[in-house]
């Protein structure tokens, strides 16, 4: 079955402690991105990668880094968690930029 | 700047017709998207606009003018199941991948 999967779906975790959030696609696709979503935000871009070792910037990066090592696999670090990346975040890949995304299933995640 | 603005709710009745409008201003066009999203899951693509037009799909039709930055996502028969948030996209060419989100529009259907 197509799917892009997420891990852990949902976590708590305290100020400071660096977590990551593994995301993984068997479509090989080659783009992937990251998305928060925030109520009466929409869905907001954090990174995104066109390939293997090609990534860039979205609009909110401040506070994560990602790295694409293989096709299938495009994890999001947390090096020092704060409260305000308290979200639910979104994985999603696709063929290209022009052709529909398919998603993951959601890590919401909580810092206190 | 970059911007794109939907109805935050709306509301309908089961059997009826529903058209949720979206507008938006970006740097550049590669197409207009629309998803759907349920309480606590991952969105699930609807459709797909480049072209200015209609493209119908089953119960569910996308409109798109570029000349205007428009676009509505209609739904027909409207059934309880259609419950949930619908979200405008717009790939921007002035970035790969990069889509840019409009908030979403919740339609709640009712009896």
């Amino acid at each position: 079955e197509a799917q892009v999967t997420q891990n852990p779906r949902y976590l708590i975790t305290v100020t400071g402690k660096k977590l990551t959030v593994t995301c993984s696609q068997n479509m090989n696709h080659e783009y992937m991105s990251w998305y928060r979503q925030d109520p009466g935000l929409g869905l907001r871009q954090i990174y995104y990668s066109m390939n293997v070792e090609v990534t860039d910037k979205g609009d909110v990066p401040e506070g994560y880094k990602v790295s694409r090592k293989e096709k299938r696999n495009f994890p999001l670090i947390l090096e020092s968690p704060s409260p305000n990346q308290t979200s639910l975040y979104f994985c999603a890949s696709s063929w290209d930029r022009v052709l529909e995304a398919f998603f993951g299933q959601g890590t919401r995640l909580t810092v206190v | 700047g970059q911007n794109i603005d939907q109805p935050t709710e709306m509301t309908a009745t089961e059997g009826a017709i529903v058209q949720i409008n979206c507008t938006y201003q970006t740097s550049g066009f590669n197409g207009l998207f629309w998803y759907q999203q349920h309480a606590g899951e991952a969105p699930t693509f609807l459709s797909y606009n480049v072209l200015d037009g209609l493209e119908e799909k089953g119960r569910f039709s996308s409109f798109l003018s570029r000349s205007k930055g428009y676009s509505y996502l209609l739904l027909k028969e409207l059934q309880m199941k259609d419950s949930a948030s619908y979200l405008c996209a717009v790939s921007d060419s002035g970035g790969y991948n990069k889509l840019i989100f409009g908030a979403g529009t919740r339609l709640a259907v009712h009896p």
